[in-house]
């Protein structure tokens, strides 16, 4: 059974740097066609891609993102790391991080959310 | 980017009615067109992929059809559980983007 949880501040300040880490279980992105993904969603909108990460440390950006996101994993294979560079109050929203399914972009297994807010 | 256009952005249908929400790429997408269920506070859950492809463990009342460019997903029998926003997502190419969203309820 694959499992996500993610993990970090709740409240940043603008212009912080925001640090999420995705824990799971049930697989590992050290095997062949492992991936995980980021994803937002402000508060009543829809979601938004923020990065994935593959077992081959083949990583991918939103372009709207890319001067401010970073992903990394760990190298046991189970976590991956979401950096977010000078937040804005506009990057207020849950981040969800997810298992993509080997080898096909299917987002199958979801961490619960975490709930970030930016405010001074 | 391509734009993932949904449509209604919300209904409300009585329980026991066919549903059908529309979902409409800005460029032919071919297969790569997912569905998803989300209710409130919860994280997505993934209903159907690659168009018509039922995810194992989601109720048959659940199905997608379309191609290239217009896709629909359809409840057969709308069931109070069914209440929840649902969104289409294309994985065409990079950047992957979301339908805004059609939120069900129950009248």
């Amino acid at each position: 059974q694959i499992t996500l949880k993610e993990s970090g501040p709740t409240l940043v300040k603008p212009t912080q740097t925001l640090t999420l880490t995705c824990s799971f279980s049930g697989f590992s992105l050290s095997t062949s066609g492992e991936a995980v993904a980021w994803f937002r969603q402000p508060p009543g909108r829809t979601l938004e891609w923020l990065a994935h990460i593959s077992w081959d440390d083949d990583k991918r950006y939103s372009p709207s993102l890319q001067k401010r996101v970073t992903i990394t994993k760990d190298t046991s294979g189970n976590q991956a790391v979401l950096t977010l560079t000078n937040m804005d109050p506009v990057d207020t929203g849950t981040y969800y991080c997810a298992h993509r399914r080997r080898y096909i972009t299917i987002f199958d297994f979801w961490g619960q959310g975490i709930s970030v807010t930016v405010s001074s | 980017d391509i734009q993932m256009t949904q449509s209604p952005s919300s209904l409300s249908a009585s329980v026991g009615d066919r549903v059908t929400i529309t979902c409409q790429a800005s460029q032919d997408i071919d297969k790569y067109l997912n569905w998803y269920q989300q209710k409130p506070g919860k994280p997505p859950n993934l209903l159907i992929y690659d168009v018509s492809n039922l995810e194992s463990g989601v109720s048959s009342r659940f199905s997608g059809s379309g191609s290239g460019t217009h896709f629909t997903l359809t409840v057969s029998s709308l069931q109070p559980e069914d209440v929840a926003t649902y969104y289409c997502q294309h994985y065409d190419h990079l950047p992957l983007t979301f339908g805004g969203g059609t939120k069900v309820e129950i009248k």
